[in-house]
């Protein structure tokens, strides 16, 4: 099956500094993949979509200079986190689904537990 | 009111119950219809996808889609108790590398030994 990767899996930084988080799919291509945040004990809320060679579209709310997508390739997009803060520590999952299949399913990375102190 | 509604739970049923998880939405432009499963601190793991109305089954899990009533379910036969996580219905109106998922908030099933 389609497997997406996510890394790190979880990180500890100092507000006030940057953090980068990738999203790649292994096995197969992505031209979009999608970034979900979720809050303990809460849904998944889209963030943006990250379409490779293009810039991404961000979701009402999200500031897109903090979060700065990046889909260089058609197996990797970034995020980064830029000057975060304590509100910013979350639980960051992306997805993507095959380039090929018109009709797949998305598939999830394993998310990243992002703690900002 | 929400476009997709997921009861709040959590449920515990002892090992073996069939348990029944549903969801109803609001938004008529959505045909396709996915469950996913997830463990603590794990990304969703993709259960079920079906399209629009209808049954699907695999071992275990029955997935049903009523586009009339706007309501789908999630049906777990001899639950396990390895079956224990949080489920969350999900949605869209298109599909693959076009579709923007819209979440339920998830139920937290418990399956008791």
């Amino acid at each position: 099956g389609a497997v997406v990767s996510q890394h790190p899996s979880w990180v500890i930084c100092k507000s006030g500094t940057s953090v980068k988080i990738e999203c790649r799919s292994l096995d197969f291509q992505a031209t979009t993949m999608f970034w979900y945040r979720q809050f303990p004990k809460q849904s998944l809320m889209l963030m943006a979509t990250s379409n490779e060679g293009s810039k991404a579209t961000y979701e009402q709310g999200v500031e897109k200079d903090k979060f700065l997508i990046n889909h260089a390739s058609l197996t990797l997009s970034t995020l980064t986190v830029t000057s975060a803060h304590p509100e910013d520590s979350s639980f960051y999952i992306c997805s993507a689904a095959v380039a090929s299949s018109y009709n797949s399913p998305l598939h999830f990375g394993n998310g990243t537990r992002l703690t900002v102190t | 009111q929400k476009e997709v509604e997921q009861d709040p739970g959590p449920l515990s049923v002892p090992e073996g119950a069939i348990v029944s998880l549903n969801c109803t939405y609001s938004n008529s432009a959505f045909q396709y219809f996915m469950w996913y499963r997830q463990y603590s601190r794990k990304g969703p793991e993709l259960l079920m996808y079906t399209y629009s109305s209808g049954n699907k089954e695999d071992g275990r899990f029955t997935a049903q889609v009523d586009k009339s009533s706007k309501y789908i379910s999630l049906f777990i036969r001899d639950s396990q108790p390895s079956d224990s996580a949080t489920y969350l219905c999900a949605m869209s109106g298109k599909a693959g590398a076009n579709s923007k998922l819209t979440f339920g908030k998830g139920i937290t099933l418990s399956v008791r030994p």
